[in-house]
């Protein structure tokens, strides 16, 4: 298995302003994921991180909008820019492992926007 | 297109046995999980199937039919602490998980 920790864990932001959610792994992992969870949904994949390769963004989900960075491999950052209500929600990251590559999550990051 | 099913919300009550079920239609199949997420928190890995077959974790098993892309979640002795959304995820050709809505399981004493 892997830890995953996640900064910050809540936040409440304004309108138009951006914000930036860290995920740092205790372990080197190739593959994480990012995903956002709307209170009383599944999960929804906002994009994979690969480290060495630009992220793959989901249908819906454009790079101008969440902007993401993996730098090495056990630690990501993903923002959310130009926030609206509408992006009030659970953000997670998640790493998979070896085969079968099960996926780990980080505690999440509670997001309300103003 | 991609698709899974699992009902929405299922009540059982504390010490009985419940059957969650899910159906999928992926491209490809590497595997299928379940997973738990209690409320306000991050889902749980709780099994992995690839072949058909049942697993049994302790209280838990999962079963498998990739014939029929079919699979059930099964919780012995339910206790209180297992009231949880509990997530059917299956992993396609790409190794990427589709998620399941998530059935909610309420338990009563």
């Amino acid at each position: 298995s892997a830890v995953i920790s996640q900064k910050p864990s809540r936040d409440i932001c304004q309108r138009g302003t951006s914000l930036t959610i860290q995920c740092q792994v205790d372990s080197q992992v190739t593959m994480m994921f990012w995903y956002r969870q709307q209170p009383g949904q599944s999960l929804t994949l906002i994009a994979t991180a690969n480290q060495g390769s630009e992220a793959t963004y989901e249908s819906g989900f454009v790079i101008d909008k969440f902007p993401i960075s993996r730098p090495n491999l056990t630690f990501s950052t993903l923002t959310v820019s130009n926030m609206s209500p509408e992006d009030s929600s659970i953000y997670l990251c998640s790493v998979a492992l070896s085969d079968p590559y099960e996926q780990y999550f980080g505690p999440g990051t509670r997001l309300t926007v103003t | 297109g991609q698709n899974i099913d699992q009902p929405t919300e299922m009540t059982a009550t504390e010490g009985a046995i419940v059957q969650i079920n899910c159906t999928y239609q992926t491209s490809g199949f590497n595997g299928l999980f379940w997973y738990q997420q209690h409320a306000g928190e991050a889902p749980t890995f709780l099994s992995y199937n690839v072949l058909d077959g049942l697993e049994e974790k302790g209280r838990f098993s999962s079963f498998l039919s990739r014939s029929k892309g079919y699979s059930y979640l099964l919780l012995k002795e339910l206790q209180m602490k297992d009231s949880a959304s509990y997530l059917c995820a299956v992993s396609d050709s790409n190794y990427q998980l589709i998620w399941g809505a998530g059935t909610k399981l309420i338990i009563k004493p």
